[in-house]
């Protein structure tokens, strides 16, 4: 069964605080991404990866960055936590060509206080 | 540019009704995928269905069945008999071009009552 899993479901951390979200996939898919969640505004992109080190901004990277130093690890960091980046976090990967459907991993609720 | 609409923001039907999910998309490709998504309240995202836009035939899987109109840039999806397991939110979403990217709707939650 195919998988992807974040390192919580649910965080809080303080504001100034730097937070590192980790994803794992056990797929070998070559592409991974981090999205946001918010209510209303559906699903929007921040970071994406099309394979180790590699990497390109979403729709909104503005507070974040990324890092991809294994093809199965993703990771999405705020490097100072703000109440504005408070969301749900959610990760995905899939196959490199065709644009295939993404799997997700369960998401990571984050208050930042 | 690229953009998905699902106007309906809430639906709640009783047990055993139809309920169609309405998605309309923009895009200046000729050639794209559509998807659509369930995410239950446990929260992860599962996949449903891809289409690719050369292909117009509508899909019929169990309960489910979707409806593809170029023509009005719809893709539309339909739970026939709906139970309560089926309350959910339900995104659509749209890919194309050079990258992988996907564009996704702002969901649609169904509300399935006994």
């Amino acid at each position: 069964d195919v998988k992807v899993t974040q390192s919580s479901r649910y965080l809080v951390k303080r504001t100034g605080e730097k937070v590192f979200l980790e994803c794992v996939q056990d797929m070998d898919h070559e592409n991974m991404f981090w999205y946001r969640q918010d209510p209303g505004l559906g699903l929007r992109l921040i970071y994406f990866s099309y394979d180790v080190k590699m990497k390109e901004k979403g729709d909104i990277p503005e507070g974040y960055s990324v890092s991809r130093e294994k093809k199965e690890r993703f990771s999405l960091i705020l490097e100072s936590a703000s109440t504005n980046q408070t969301s749900m976090y959610l990760c995905a990967s899939s196959l490199p060509s065709g644009l295939r459907e993404q799997f997700f991993g369960p998401g990571t609720r984050l208050t930042v206080l | 540019a690229q953009k998905v609409t699902q106007a309906q923001t809430e639906i709640s039907v009783v047990e055993k009704e139809d309920v169609t999910l309405d998605c309309v998309y923009e895009t200046r490709d000729t050639t794209y995928y559509l998807f659509w998504y369930k995410q239950p309240p446990s929260g992860e995202l599962v996949f449903l269905i891809r289409r690719n836009s050369f292909d117009e035939q509508n899909e019929i899987s169990g309960r489910y069945s979707w409806n593809f109109q170029k023509s009005t840039s719809s893709f539309n999806f339909t739970i026939t008999a709906s139970q309560v397991v089926d309350s959910a939110v339900y995104f659509c979403a749209l890919g194309g071009g050079a990258t992988n990217k996907l564009i996704f709707g702002t969901g649609t939650l169904l509300a399935v009552q006994p």
